[in-house]
């Protein structure tokens, strides 16, 4: 069965500095996706990133990129010149590829603190 | 006007009593579900649709029932509240299994 995991449940980061939010997973699958949301306290769940597995190229999104180790099932989040506004809850999610029974699985999360 | 939208944002009841929970959206998706999240455990899939005919038991399904009552809308219900489902319940959508899930904003349920 699938799973991801997380195994940092709070890390600290110094504004303006770097932060690298760690994710595992373990799949027989070939073809899949991976995502990071953002959960501020606000409670909402936010997309962060997109990194589809047949894809070499870490995908970016501005200060946000991921470190993706395919044969090591690993998917890191770096944040780059971290703000204020980047505290928060961090899931790591996987997904199976289109079709076929629904199996979207999350991380238990890791919670930022961003330090002025 | 939001895209997923939950109601009640927040509530607080009685053990026994019947919750209903509502979703609705307007993002036009097929596929909608129903997510339970608790401290330390992260986001844990209590029932799924992926179209008005077809429902689906998630991981955590037990005391609670759905109602598709159409594309745009997916229900949740307790149907005799017990306090250890106290909890943040999220309604999501997605286009397809490769593609982001839309979150609402959740609902946090205190059941006393």
């Amino acid at each position: 069965a699938q799973t991801v995991t997380q195994s940092q449940p709070e890390m600290s980061v110094q504004e303006a500095e770097t932060v690298t939010l760690s994710c595992t997973y373990d799949t027989s699958e070939s073809d899949y996706y991976l995502f990071w949301y953002k959960q501020p306290p606000s409670r909402q769940m936010i997309l962060v990133i997109r990194q589809e597995a047949y894809k070499q190229q870490n995908a970016t999104e501005n200060r946000f990129s991921v470190n993706f180790q395919k044969a090591a099932k690993s998917f890191s989040l770096k944040i780059s010149d971290s703000q204020l506004g980047d505290a928060a809850m961090y899931f790591c999610a996987y997904s199976p590829p289109t079709s076929g029974t629904y199996k979207y699985i999350f991380g238990t999360g890791t919670r930022l603190k961003v330090l002025a | 006007d939001a895209d997923v939208t939950q109601t009640p944002r927040n509530r607080i009841t009685k053990t026994g009593k019947r919750i209903m929970l509502e979703c609705s959206q307007t993002k036009g998706h097929d596929r909608m579900y129903w997510y339970r999240q608790d401290p330390g455990l992260g986001l844990q899939l209590i029932y799924y649709s992926f179209d008005v005919k077809d429902i689906n038991k998630g991981e955590i399904s037990d005391g609670y029932s759905v109602s598709r009552q159409a594309q745009a809308k997916f229900s949740l219900s307790l149907e005799s509240a017990i306090p250890n489902q106290t909890a943040l319940y999220f309604c999501a959508t997605s286009r397809g299994n490769n593609q982001p899930q839309h979150f609402g904003d959740g609902t946090r349920l205190s059941i006393l």
